[in-house]
């Protein structure tokens, strides 16, 4: 079983939908999680942190569930500019470092 | 700032030849990572460097070596190059468990 797991979609939506992937990690000890977003053949930007109060920035939620070890990234009013794959990253605690897992992302498709 | 540069952008190699990629990062970061992306996989770590002077080995380490010249400057090595290594290879660095920050990629085909 991969330690972070993401339904690879596509999710296909029209613009102006509200969509919501999940993320699920395997390792308890995980200590910061983060969502990228990845256009083709690009690489991975910083979306948003995920905090376990949960945080917004503008259409983006981003919510952790530490007893169920999901975090969830909620996109409302979908953009033809939101067409990208989420990954979602895990950062494990081993020793004194930090560990990145990666999932394998979810590809998501907003159209007119 | 230039963030995450690396080198080359594109190479094609033959099989049994080696070539060092190279990644730098002016952000004063410690850490810095090496993955790999092949289609339907997502990034898979090959080795990475809590800080300078340490480097460990990720989830796929095996036909590829680094070395931390300084703070700066992470490179890859590939000493002799296998058609299952081509893929897509992407260098990071993060301050420790906080975001990281890609560069470019670099393409490297072996035939």
């Amino acid at each position: 079983r991969k330690e972070v797991e993401q339904d690879p979609g596509p999710f296909n939506v029209p613009e102006g939908a509200t969509v919501a992937f999940n993320c699920t990690y395997s390792n308890s000890a995980s200590q910061s999680f983060f969502w990228y977003r990845q256009d083709c053949r690009k690489e991975p930007k910083l979306l948003m942190s995920v905090y376990s109060s949960g945080n917004e920035d503008g259409r983006f939620t981003a919510q952790l569930n530490r007893a169920s070890q999901y975090i969830s990234l909620l996109i409302r009013d979908s953009k033809l500019s939101d067409s990208a794959t989420y990954l979602c990253v895990v950062n494990m605690r081993s020793g004194g470092s930090y560990i990145p897992t990666f999932g394998r992302g979810t590809s998501l498709i907003v159209h007119p | 700032n230039a963030g995450v540069t690396q080198t080359p952008k594109f190479q094609v190699l033959k099989t049994g030849q080696s070539m060092t990629l190279q990644c730098a990062q002016d952000m004063n970061h410690n850490s810095m990572y090496w993955y790999r992306q092949d289609p339907g996989m997502g990034l898979r770590l090959i080795y990475y460097s809590a800080s300078e002077g340490t480097t460990d080995k990720g989830e796929v380490p095996n036909g590829y070596n680094v070395s931390r010249l300084n703070k700066r400057e992470f490179s890859l090595r590939l000493e002799s190059a296998a058609p299952s290594q081509t893929s897509v290879y992407f260098c990071a660095s993060s301050d420790s468990g906080r975001e990281q920050y890609f560069g470019p990629g670099t393409r490297l085909t072996v035939t």
